[in-house]
């Protein structure tokens, strides 16, 4: 059962557009929501992360919005730029146990 | 970059024959993964270890075995591989249970 389903599978948006990735997560006692950001050829990174006390965080055009009661956490890229075209994994997990991750939306950014 | 070592890169091998992969780290974390990444299904962990002899299974353990002898090696054995066992290997690390993980550069495994 896949505990963290992850939407849309790909994306493209235009240079200094706002792209947005969306999760949901099942279980409840989940507590560190993070974002992985995986290039061509290379290990997943990450990217940002958000732990259920707060609703949001920002990191520089990076930015997580948590819905505790819907059980959803999304990931904005504002202005987004060709470099960021990557692939972005979120996951979640309880603390304690390993990360439980998404199966990934693919983003390309057009010049 | 964390000091993970993934070897080797990549990997031909034929259906049947034993396979290990190995994850080196200098970070001296106790925590260590496998996962494996197949398109449609993200990361999917294997195997996962706690400490020097100590690991557990993960949701798609069937086919694979690991050990850890030492804190910074971790192996993934394919006992006997097969076709579906083709896939991109990560191994991944994390000092504690509520730290970030990091990555090694992946092992790409195909098997004909």
């Amino acid at each position: 059962q896949q505990q963290v389903k992850q939407s849309p599978q790909s994306l493209i948006v235009q240079k200094g557009g706002i792209s947005i990735i969306n999760c949901a997560y099942e279980n409840t006692a989940f507590d560190y929501f993070p974002w992985y950001q995986q290039f061509p050829g290379k290990g997943p990174a990450l990217l940002i992360a958000i732990r259920p006390d707060v609703s949001e965080k920002k990191e520089g055009r990076f930015t997580i919005s948590f819905n505790k009661s819907a059980k959803q956490f999304s990931l904005h890229i504002m202005d987004s730029q060709p470099g960021d075209s990557a692939t972005y994994f979120c996951a979640a997990t309880l603390t304690g146990y390993a990360l439980n991750f998404g199966k990934g939306t693919s983003l390309l950014v057009t010049p | 970059d964390a000091g993970i070592t993934q070897s080797p890169r990549h990997k031909v091998t034929e259906t049947g024959t034993p396979v290990t992969l190995r994850c080196h780290q200098t970070e001296n974390h106790r925590y260590m993964y496998w996962y494996r990444q197949d398109p449609g299904h993200g990361l999917r962990l294997i195997h996962y270890s706690y400490g020097v002899k100590d690991t557990d299974k993960g949701e798609v353990s069937d086919g694979y075995s690991v050990s850890r002898s030492k804190t910074e090696d971790f192996l993934l054995t394919l006992e006997s591989a097969t076709s579906s066992q083709t896939s991109v290997y990560f191994c991944a690390i994390r000092r504690d249970m509520n730290t970030e993980a990091f990555f090694g550069q992946g092992t790409r495994l195909t098997v004909v």
